[in-house]
């Protein structure tokens, strides 16, 4: 398998942009989470989704950012409008029942 | 709340030796425990994973010790080298499976 894919690795946008943070997480996984990692707050749960349903988006930070996960292969995380303190390294894992996570390469977001 | 607190932000040491970090949480019975590593630039990698009935697990040249009365977890690398020389996170299982990360500690291994 190759693991979990995120795209874009990169984004460099400007404030009031939308952006939108793409993820597959690993075949026959049945849980899916989106992390975001900053230097001043560390790594943070921002939603997770079991078999496709949103269980819990308590660490959604404000109504500008929302995900989605349309079926078993494919999650977006959108942000709009983007400000720059949404600069963050923005991580998916997915795992099985609960185990062991799989963290995808991460997005790195950069908002000007 | 629920806390989890990783010794001090970085560590170093000298190639050879034992590395030891220290994972310690507050106000939660976790029914496991898990380390993981990352390097810089990349997303976590899992390590390996304690459960509460377990006092210490083993891979290779890692080590985990749970201590529940403690309410911590130790994180030993033997015979350290240069290469693993990365950060080390711990993660909870706080409310309901999510598993939630201290801050790490990051590792510096010199030849």
């Amino acid at each position: 398998d190759a693991g979990v894919i995120q795209s874009p690795r990169h984004e460099v946008t400007e404030m009031g942009q939308e952006v939108t943070l793409r993820c597959k997480p690993i075949s026959g996984h049945n849980s899916l989470f989106w992390y975001r990692q900053t230097m001043m707050r560390g790594l943070e749960l921002l939603i997770y989704f079991n078999n496709n349903v949103p269980i819990d988006d308590s660490g959604m930070p404000e109504d500008r950012f929302s995900a989605k996960m349309p079926n078993a292969s494919f999650s977006t995380l959108k942000i709009q409008p983007s400000e720059p303190r949404d600069s963050a390294v923005y991580f998916c894992a997915s795992s099985f029942s609960h185990g062991e996570l799989f963290f995808g390469e991460g997005s790195r977001l950069t908002v000007l | 709340s629920q806390k989890i607190e990783q010794n001090s932000e970085a560590l170093n040491i000298q190639e050879g030796k034992t590395a030891t970090l220290t994972c310690n949480y507050t106000n939660y019975s976790p029914a496991y425990l898990q380390w993981y590593r990352q390097d810089p630039g990349r997303g976590p990698v899992f390590l390996l994973l304690i459960r509460e009935n377990e006092k210490e697990k083993r891979k290779e040249r890692l080590k985990v010790t749970f201590d529940t009365t403690l309410k911590q977890s130790l994180f030993h690398i033997t015979a350290s080298q240069p290469a693993d020389s990365a950060t080390y996170l711990c993660a909870l299982p706080f409310n309901a499976g999510k598993s939630t990360f201290g801050d790490g500690t990051t590792l510096t291994v010199k030849p």
